[in-house]
């Protein structure tokens, strides 16, 4: 099946930095990306829609200054976490939507952050 | 606006039993609806999809699902579980216009006991 890259897996940053996880779409080209947050042991939450070539469309009580996506091509998405806190640490999911129109999501394996 | 429920936070069951994990979704719109696996400190994985066609879809691991429209449900069964299915698993709907936005249920918790 397709496959979705994630990276890094793992970060541990210091309070007040930014971080930056990459998510690509290995071998399919992903016009639709979103971006998902989950807290331990519950679900995932939806955060944005990643849109190549235009803004991304952010859901309700999500901060789009302090999470800063970036869909500059039809294999890339990124998403910045600026001026990191403590409570930002969580577990960041991308997926990526192939153009085939299934409407079917292909997930990264996810990118666990630690603010310290 | 879509919305999905997981009816049970957790399900225990002991190792060959059958299991069933239920799901109900509201949508105004047609939707796509998928099952997830998610096992501890991992990404998640695809079980099984409906997106048209044979409401009785069948996945990996030996899961099965059916798509009820009428009961807006879409519960995940299993005739037979294994230790190694102890995990979460989520239920999504996914609209199949405008955008895709998939949203996931609170999720399931299958402990299978021995």
């Amino acid at each position: 099946g397709a496959v979705v890259s994630q990276h890094p897996s793992r970060v541990i940053c210091k309070s007040g930095t930014s971080v930056k996880i990459e998510c690509r779409s290995l071998d399919f080209q992903a016009t639709t990306m979103f971006w998902y947050r989950q807290f331990p042991k519950q679900s995932l939450m939806l955060m944005a829609t990643s849109n190549e070539g235009s803004k991304a469309t952010y859901e309700q009580g999500v901060e789009k200054d302090k999470f800063l996506i970036n869909h500059a091509s039809l294999t890339l998405s990124t998403l910045t976490v600026t001026s990191a806190h403590p409570e930002d640490s969580s577990f960041y999911i991308c997926s990526a939507r192939d153009t085939l129109n299934t409407g079917e999501l292909f997930f990264g394996e996810g990118s666990r952050l630690t603010v310290l | 606006a879509q919305s999905v429920t997981q009816l049970d936070s957790q399900v225990p069951v002991f190792e060959e039993a059958p299991v069933e994990l239920r799901c109900n979704y509201s949508s105004s719109v047609s939707v796509y609806l998928f099952w997830y696996v998610q096992y501890p400190n991992q990404g998640l994985q695809l079980l099984l999809k409906y997106l048209s066609g044979s409401t009785l879809v069948k996945g990996i691991n030996g899961f099965e699902a059916e798509f009820n429209k009428s009961q807006t449900s879409f519960h995940l069964r299993k005739p037979s579980v294994h230790i190694s299915d102890t995990a979460e698993y989520f239920c999504a709907v996914g609209r199949s216009t405008g955008g895709f936005k998939t949203i996931f249920g609170a999720g399931t918790r299958l402990f299978v006991k021995a």
